[in-house]
């Protein structure tokens, strides 16, 4: 079956620190993979994604790459803020499902 | 500009009390579903929906009922409540495989 695997936290990085969070998957075909991220007290919102091999997503500083031949899609930003302290989830979704499998979520904390 | 609404935001339950948590969007989103958070296990699907009148199981839909009347309402029902289903319950939607699940802002159960 599907299954997704990430770094457990929490993480505490100082601000400007650069930051990864390793993720890696197991999945029949090709799936789509995702971060989402939970700041306290909401629910999560997407913060970027991929759909094919090679593919980078991007957003807010935040950028992941999907490796195909290492199944990894890991989270990279360059200098963190203190505003980047949330919950960071991986997901993927099998091509033609609707569901998605997430994996158990990292927390980071970024202190001043 | 509601997005996915749930109520209630909290709620505390007796073992054996009946509930339901409501869950509404205003998207026109076809697909929607219920996932459960409890902390180091990440978020699991409980039930979905693809569309008014279709349902199906998720991975834990042990204790929990569900029905699509509309499209825009997505209710959970906890029929006799147990403290193992103290957890953050969240309630998404989407409308196909190219764009973002929305998640509402959850409901915290406790089950006493």
């Amino acid at each position: 079956g599907n299954s997704v695997t990430q770094m457990e936290g929490p993480v505490t990085l100082s601000e400007e620190a650069f930051l990864t969070i390793n993720c890696t998957y197991t999945a029949t075909g090709y799936p789509s993979l995702f971060w989402y991220v939970q700041y306290p007290g909401e629910g999560l919102q997407l913060l970027l994604k991929a759909t094919k091999a090679d593919d980078k997503g991007s957003n807010k500083g935040f950028e992941a790459t999907y490796r195909k031949e290492t199944t990894s899609f890991h989270l990279e930003k360059g200098s963190v803020q203190v505003s980047d302290s949330a919950v960071y989830f991986c997901a993927l979704r099998r091509a033609g499902s609707y569901q998605l499998t997430f994996g158990k979520g990292t927390k980071l904390s970024v202190i001043p | 500009n509601a997005g996915v609404t749930q109520t209630p935001k909290f709620q505390v339950l007796k073992t054996g009390q009946s509930m339901t948590l409501q869950c509404a969007q205003d998207m026109n989103h076809e697909y929607m579903s219920w996932y459960r958070q409890d902390p180091g296990m990440g978020l699991r699907l409980i039930h979905y929906s693809v569309g008014a009148g279709i349902t199906d199981q998720g991975e834990v839909p042990n204790g929990y009922n569900v029905s699509r009347s509309t499209t825009e309402d997505f209710p959970l029902r906890l029929l006799s409540a147990a403290p193992s289903q103290t957890s953050v319950y969240f309630c998404a939607s989407y409308q196909d495989e190219n764009s973002p699940l929305h998640f509402g802002n959850g409901t915290r159960l406790t089950v006493t």
